[in-house]
């Protein structure tokens, strides 16, 4: 699985966006962009996937440029529970991508 | 619809003994794959289950072996402890291979 590159780090005001980049320049083209946080304490929670159309569910919207080299993950109005860290993913999907291979991530720091 | 269980929440062994971790996976699901994650970093693969077959083995020493029953529960057993196997071991459920996981509380293994 390709290699992803995240700021270990950032703040944000409650009620603002978050905007949490991820580069991922070594992408092949059968691999999809996957996006886990995970609240101290707690297992991974899954956000969202996409291949390279951009997605939106409840939670937040995934952008990913048109070379699929970096996305970005929005979380639109960022509330103190968002507080968490975010893993940004690289994954052969199907039966194939039967691992997460999970970096350091970015640690959320959701400000009042 | 429960979601992915784990047990015990804690545990603390000694260097040497053997432990057995349980978890539950979500209904309907039958893949599981466990991950060890310690502290400050993020969860590396163990191993994943299909179908009570293993499907798939990360970076760990054969004294880490796995089980999954016919109802796709499953455990994890880990013989001659060492001080640095004191991890979160997380379990997670999906509903096929390459699908989305879903990931249990964890369980936290202590080795003194």
């Amino acid at each position: 699985d390709a290699k992803t590159t995240q700021p270990t780090s950032m703040d944000c005001a409650e009620g603002r966006a978050a905007n949490l980049p991820c580069n991922h320049s070594t992408i092949s083209g059968n691999e999809y962009v996957y996006w886990y946080r995970q609240i101290h304490s707690q297992g991974p929670q899954y956000i969202i996937h996409g291949l390279k159309n951009n997605e939106t569910n409840e939670m937040a919207s995934l952008i990913i440029t048109e070379d699929r080299k970096s996305s970005t993950l929005i979380l639109p109005h960022a509330t103190l529970r968002d507080t968490a860290v975010y893993y940004c993913i690289v994954r052969v999907a199907g039966a194939a991508g039967n691992k997460l291979t999970f970096g350091g991530g970015t640690r959320v720091l959701v400000k009042p | 619809e429960t979601g992915v269980t784990q047990s015990p929440t804690h545990l603390i062994k000694t260097r040497g003994q053997q432990v057995t971790l349980r978890c539950s996976s979500q209904s309907g699901h039958n893949t599981v794959s466990w991950y060890q994650q310690a502290l400050g970093q993020g969860p590396q693969f163990i191993f994943q289950y299909y179908r009570e077959e293993e499907n798939g083995r990360g970076n760990f020493p054969p004294r880490f072996s796995g089980l999954q029953f016919p109802n796709y529960s499953s455990e994890l057993n880990v013989n001659a402890l060492e001080l640095d196997d004191s991890a979160l071991y997380l379990c997670a459920s999906s509903f096929a291979l390459g699908d989305e996981q879903f990931f249990g509380p964890g369980t936290r293994l202590t080795v003194l």
